[in-house]
């Protein structure tokens, strides 16, 4: 069984501070998506990192894949308000024949004060 | 128009009623699955159907039961939940199931609420 901890499980920040969240396994993973959930709404698809140490940046959000596909971090510069909501990652792990299966973590819940 | 519509948001039903979940999808996308999202767990995987076929049930007791009557519909018919059966029921859409990159699109879900 493939487990995927985030870290940390809660951050509370000000406005405007940087802040990194953690995705960790001990398997190794084709491919890596993260997500944002908002109050009320489900996961939304952000990035997916598919080789080792790839970096991808979105606005203020910088994504990078562990260079042995066993882990993920999530950065954000000058965070808001509207980075608020649960931050998920999966990972996509080979379950035979070619075909791959999502494991998701428990999420990094993001409170920004303003 | 939204994606993935999930119907209802909300929903409270006794121990002994029977109730569906509705999930439509209006992306093209030919998989469609079932979550549960509980406090402090990961998003757990209940079932899932491609193109119309269920290919995966994740020993998901059997007061929960699914059926997926074209690749843009899916339902989760309830009966005789428990307490600990309350939570947030996602549904989800992809192109097809067992893609390395396939992204998933996610519904708001219902908040199920078993008193």
């Amino acid at each position: 069984t493939q487990l995927l901890e985030q870290s940390p499980q809660f951050l509370s920040i000000q406005e405007g501070e940087n802040l990194t969240v953690y995705c960790n396994s001990s398997s190794v993973f084709s491919s890596l998506q993260w997500y944002r959930q908002e109050p009320g709404e489900g996961p939304v698809l952000l990035v997916t990192v598919v080789t080792g140490g790839e970096v991808k940046k979105l606005k203020r959000l910088t994504f990078q894949f562990g260079d042995a596909r066993k882990d993920s971090s999530l950065h954000i510069t000058a965070a808001q308000p509207g980075d608020t909501g649960l931050y998920l990652c999966a990972g996509a792990g080979d379950s035979g024949a070619g075909s791959y299966q999502l494991t998701f973590g428990k999420g990094t819940k993001l409170s920004v004060i303003p | 128009e939204t994606g993935v519509t999930q119907t209802p948001r909300h929903l409270v039903m006794g121990m002994t009623n029977k109730k569906s979940l509705k999930c439509e999808q209006h992306l093209g996308h030919n998989a469609m699955y079932w979550y549960k999202q509980s406090a402090k767990k990961p998003l757990e995987l209940m079932f899932v159907y491609n193109f119309k076929e269920q290919t995966e049930n994740n020993s998901v007791p059997s007061r929960f039961s699914p059926e997926c009557p074209n690749s843009s519909h899916l339902f989760l018919h309830l009966h005789t939940l428990q307490p600990e059966d309350s939570a947030l029921y996602l549904c989800a859409s992809s192109q097809r199931t067992g893609e390395r990159h396939s992204p998933l699109h996610f519904g708001n879900g219902t908040r199920l609420t078993v008193t």
